[in-house]
């Protein structure tokens, strides 16, 4: 079974400090992990994904994430967080090794951003 | 554009009255998948397509059928709607049933059984 936890509801930040949501996973095998944004009234938008490779990964509007197998956690990082970041996150894993093809999300976090 | 379209986006029935949501997907995408968003619960998968005339259960199937019969359209059917089914609905697609691919939302279909 594969399951997402993220461990919390809400995260505030002021504008211009790191933005930090965390994500933990767990799978029997090895881990597709990505994260989507959903704006106000709108569907969940792609940010970023760890297939394999480098444990740094680079997505849209300045997000990054590392993917770390030992913790197995994938937190969502920016440097620099801006108003307009305010939205509701979510994480997503994919157990590689499975022989289904279900996608497991988690509860969602949302940010909001202070001017 | 590329965008995945669902009808209608709001609905309101009653209990055991039969409806269908539609999906629809103009990018050729092999994988379609169904959501519902409940608070607290985040996105739970209720069915998903890996090609057409393929599908198969996700977490949350029960009170829930699918088709796919072409490979643009993947409707979700409510046969005897119950209020527990009220819910945030969305459809998405990706461009292969390997899901290393991200997926594309729709708009969401707001659905309240009463």
């Amino acid at each position: 079974a594969q399951s997402v936890a993220q461990p919390e509801d809400q995260v505030n930040v002021a504008e211009g400090n790191p933005l930090t949501v965390k994500c933990t996973y767990s799978v029997s095998g090895n881990p597709y992990l990505f994260w989507y944004v959903q704006y106000p009234n709108r569907g969940l938008q792609f940010l970023l994904k760890y297939i394999t490779g480098d444990n740094l990964v680079k997505g849209s509007y300045g997000f990054e994430a590392e993917f770390n197998k030992s913790q197995t956690s994938f937190h969502l990082k920016k440097p620099s967080a801006l108003v307009s970041d305010s939205a509701l996150y979510f994480c997503a894993v994919r157990d590689v090794e499975s022989n289904d093809y279900k996608l497991s999300f988690g509860a969602g976090t949302t940010v909001t951003v202070r001017a | 554009e590329a965008q995945v379209t669902q009808n209608p986006r709001y609905l309101i029935t009653v209990t055991g009255k039969k409806l269908t949501v539609t999906c629809s997907q103009n990018m050729n995408h092999e994988y379609m998948s169904w959501y519902r968003q409940d608070p607290g619960l985040g996105l739970r998968q209720i069915y998903y397509s890996m090609n057409v005339e393929v599908t198969d259960k996700g977490d949350v199937p029960e009170g829930y059928k699918v088709s796919r019969k072409e490979k643009r359209n993947f409707p979700l059917i409510l046969e005897s709607p119950s209020p527990n089914q009220t819910s945030l609905y969305f459809c998405a697609s990706s461009l292969s049933s390997g899901t290393a691919y991200e997926q594309y939302f729709g708009p969401g279909t707001r659905l309240t059984v009463t």
